[in-house]
Order: C-alpha cells, then sequence, then structure tokens
C-alpha cells in the first residue's frame, strides 16, 4: 500500500505565474500515481496519471508531473497558471486493495 | 458513457430524518466507493465494495449509516437518524480492477440536516 502527502495546503498565484505541487509517496511495490482536480463546487476529475514508462506524465489543460523514483515524488507542474485552475488539487495512491489513499489536497487560488 | 450518477444532487432534511443517497457506477466498474467531504475533515473514504461485497467499512462513522450494493449497477448509502453533523457532500465513485484503481468520480449529493 502506498500513502501520500503533499505539503502545501494553501497557495495563492498571480495569472501567468508557473506552478509546482508537492506529492510525496511512501514505498509499497508497484507505483501507481494520480493527481485529481476539483473545481468549486464540482466533483474530482482525474487531471493525470502514471502507471510506468516515461516519468514525466502529461495530463489535461496543460498539467504535467514527475515520477522522481529516487525522491518518492510525483509533484505537479504548470509553466503558466490562468484564473480558471483556481481549484483543489488531489494527489492519490492505491491502498492494499481496489481503493485509493488522497492526500490532504492543496487549494490554489490562482489571482487576476 | 454517462458517467457516475448520483441522485439527488441535493437533499434538505431536517434531523431525526432518514435520508437515502444513491449512485449508479459506470457499466463494467466492478468497484464502487462512497466518500464524505466537509471543510474540517476534507474527503473521507466510508465505504466500498467489490464485486457487490463490502470490503472495507471502516469509514463508516457509526451505526446511523449504512451502504447496500444490491447489484453491479446500483448502491444506496443511508443514514438513520441523520444528524445536522452529517452535513456534508457525499461523492460516491466506480473503478474496474483492471485500470489501475483509476476511479471515476459521480457529482455528488449535497445533503443539508437542519
Amino acid at each position: 500500500a502506498q500513502s501520500v502527502s503533499q505539503h502545501n495546503h494553501h497557495v495563492i498565484l498571480s495569472e501567468a505565474a508557473s506552478l509546482e505541487l508537492g506529492c510525496n509517496y511512501s514505498y509499497g511495490g508497484t507505483v501507481n500515481l494520480f493527481w485529481y482536480v476539483q473545481y468549486p463546487g464540482q466533483h474530482l476529475q482525474l487531471l493525470l496519471k502514471y502507471f510506468s514508462g516515461d516519468p514525466l506524465v502529461k495530463g489535461i489543460k496543460g498539467f504535467e508531473a514527475e515520477f522522481i523514483k529516487s525522491k518518492f515524488s510525483f509533484n505537479l507542474r504548470k509553466p503558466s497558471v490562468q484564473w480558471s485552475d483556481t481549484a483543489e488539487y488531489f494527489c492519490a495512491a492505491p491502498n492494499s486493495g481496489y481503493a485509493l489513499n488522497f492526500g490532504k489536497g492543496t487549494s490554489l487560488l490562482v489571482t487576476p | 458513457d454517462a458517467g457516475v450518477i448520483q441522485s439527488p444532487r441535493h437533499e434538505v432534511t431536517e434531523m431525526g430524518q432518514e435520508v437515502t443517497l444513491r449512485c449508479k457506477p459506470i457499466s463494467g466498474h466492478n468497484s464502487l466507493f462512497w466518500y464524505r467531504q466537509t471543510m474540517m475533515r476534507g474527503l473521507e473514504l466510508l465505504i466500498y465494495f467489490n464485486n457487490n461485497v463490502p470490503i472495507d467499512d471502516s469509514g463508516m462513522p457509526e451505526d446511523r449509516f449504512s451502504a447496500k450494493m444490491p447489484n453491479a449497477s446500483f448502491s444506496t448509502l443511508k443514514i438513520q437518524p441523520s444528524e445536522p453533523r452529517d452535513s456534508a457532500v457525499y461523492f460516491c465513485a466506480s473503478s474496474s480492477t483492471s485500470g489501475y484503481n483509476e476511479q471515476f468520480f459521480g457529482p455528488g449529493t449535497r445533503l443539508t440536516v437542519l
């Protein structure tokens, strides 16, 4: 089973700033990692996922994440954020069964 | 595909009343999850099923909460009696065991208990 921890709970950025949200996972065998996004008033949606292969994963809306095994990290990045990226972001990894362990979430506010 | 379907989308009830939330998973998915989300506690896994069988209900807060999955296309989460502290958004999600645990979430039910 893997647990995940997210370092930043609240992030405020101006439009066009670069974004990096931290996620660390605990070692637990096969690594499957996810980033989900929850826009205000909506449900969680998958941003991107890593199962194997290229450690640089590209997702929707210009987001990407890099799996760095030596650092047990899977940080989410975006070169230039927009106001519409205001949302809560969750990192997740499978537990010992069929469920996912979600991080506590990072609330991102992008100001005009 | 219609995605995960939840009903009702909003529910307002009075303390002591029974509340039933409903979920239809994505066709072909064999795992179903119930979550609760509040500002104070964030996203909490309440219970999940695999092939209609409850696998882990350790997140169910107390005996007032119960969940069933009578078949592969339907699940209910019941709160009886409801209390104001049960006010939250309840999400249902489903996944396929062949899909590396990737979960697909429904739109949620916003429950308000007065």
